[in-house]
C-alpha cells in the first residue's frame, strides 16, 4: 500500500462546470502523476509533478490544469468539463528508490 | 517517442490453460518494463518488472523476460486460475531527465478464465 487516496471516488457533473479531483499521498514522494483510462487506450498521462509547484504536461493535457502546493497533494482541475472528459482518472506516485509507480484507487467521472 | 503494443483481446481460457500475452515496445535508450494488473472495479497493481536486458520478472506464477533483441516483454503463466481474470497492461518507463517516471502503457488485454 503506497498510501495514495483519491477524492471523490465517483462524480457526476454537467457540461461546462468546473471539477477538481484530489490526490493525497502519505509517503512524501516527489513525483506524482495524473492519468486517464479509456477503453482501447490504456492509461494516458495528463500531467505530472516533480516537486512542489513544479508541474509539466503529459500527452493529453488539453482541457486540464494541475496544482501542487504541498508535497502530499496533487490536484487535477477541469476548468469547464466536457463529455469527452468522461473517464476514470488515476493518480500515481513514483517510488524513486525502485523506479516503480503505484496507483491510487481511481475516480470515475461522468460528464453529462 | 515511446510506444507499447499489446496483443488484441479479449483472451478467454479454461482454468489450468497456459497463458501468453504478447507485448512489444519502441523506446530510446534502456527502458524498464512492467506488467500491471487491474481486477474488476479496482486500480492498477504492479505485477512484475524487469530493468535490463535478459532480466526475468516473476510474481504469483506469472513471468516475463526482457528481450532487447526482439523488443518484447511477453507475459506467461503456466496454469491460469479463475481468479486471474483481469485486465493486464504492459508498460515502460524511460529513466532519467525530464522523462523520469513517465509510464507509457499498452492498450490493455482483457483476460477471462472459465472454470
Amino acid at each position: 500500500d503506497a498510501g495514495i487516496t483519491q477524492s471523490p471516488r465517483h462524480k457526476v457533473t454537467e457540461t461546462g462546470t468546473p471539477v477538481t479531483l484530489r490526490c493525497h499521498q502519505t509517503e512524501n514522494h516527489r513525483y506524482m502523476y495524473w492519468y486517464r483510462q479509456d477503453p482501447g487506450h490504456g492509461l494516458r498521462l495528463i500531467h505530472y509533478s516533480y516537486g512542489v509547484k513544479d508541474t509539466d504536461k503529459g500527452e493529453v493535457s488539453d482541457g486540464y490544469s494541475v496544482s501542487r502546493s504541498k508535497t502530499e497533494d496533487f490536484l487535477l482541475t477541469l476548468e469547464s468539463a466536457t463529455s469527452s472528459q468522461t473517464s476514470v482518472y488515476f493518480c500515481a506516485i513514483n517510488d524513486y528508490s525502485y523506479n516503480e509507480q503505484f496507483f491510487g484507487p481511481g475516480t470515475r467521472l461522468t460528464v453529462l | 517517442g515511446n510506444s507499447v503494443t499489446q496483443m488484441e483481446g479479449p483472451v478467454t481460457l479454461s482454468e489450468e490453460a497456459f497463458l501468453t500475452i504478447n507485448c512489444t515496445y519502441t523506446a530510446t535508450g534502456y527502458p524498464s518494463l512492467f506488467w500491471y494488473v487491474q481486477y474488476p472495479g479496482e486500480g492498477l497493481q504492479l505485477l512484475l518488472k524487469a530493468t535490463k536486458a535478459d532480466d526475468k520478472g516473476s510474481n504469483k506464477g506469472f513471468e516475463a523476460t526482457y528481450r532487447k533483441e526482439t523488443t518484447s516483454f511477453h507475459l506467461e503463466k503456466g496454469s491460469v486460475q479463475v481468479s486471474d481474470s483481469a485486465v493486464y497492461f504492459c508498460a515502460l518507463i524511460n529513466a532519467g531527465g525530464t522523462s523520469y517516471g513517465k509510464l507509457t502503457f499498452g492498450q490493455g488485454t482483457i483476460l477471462t478464465v472459465h472454470p
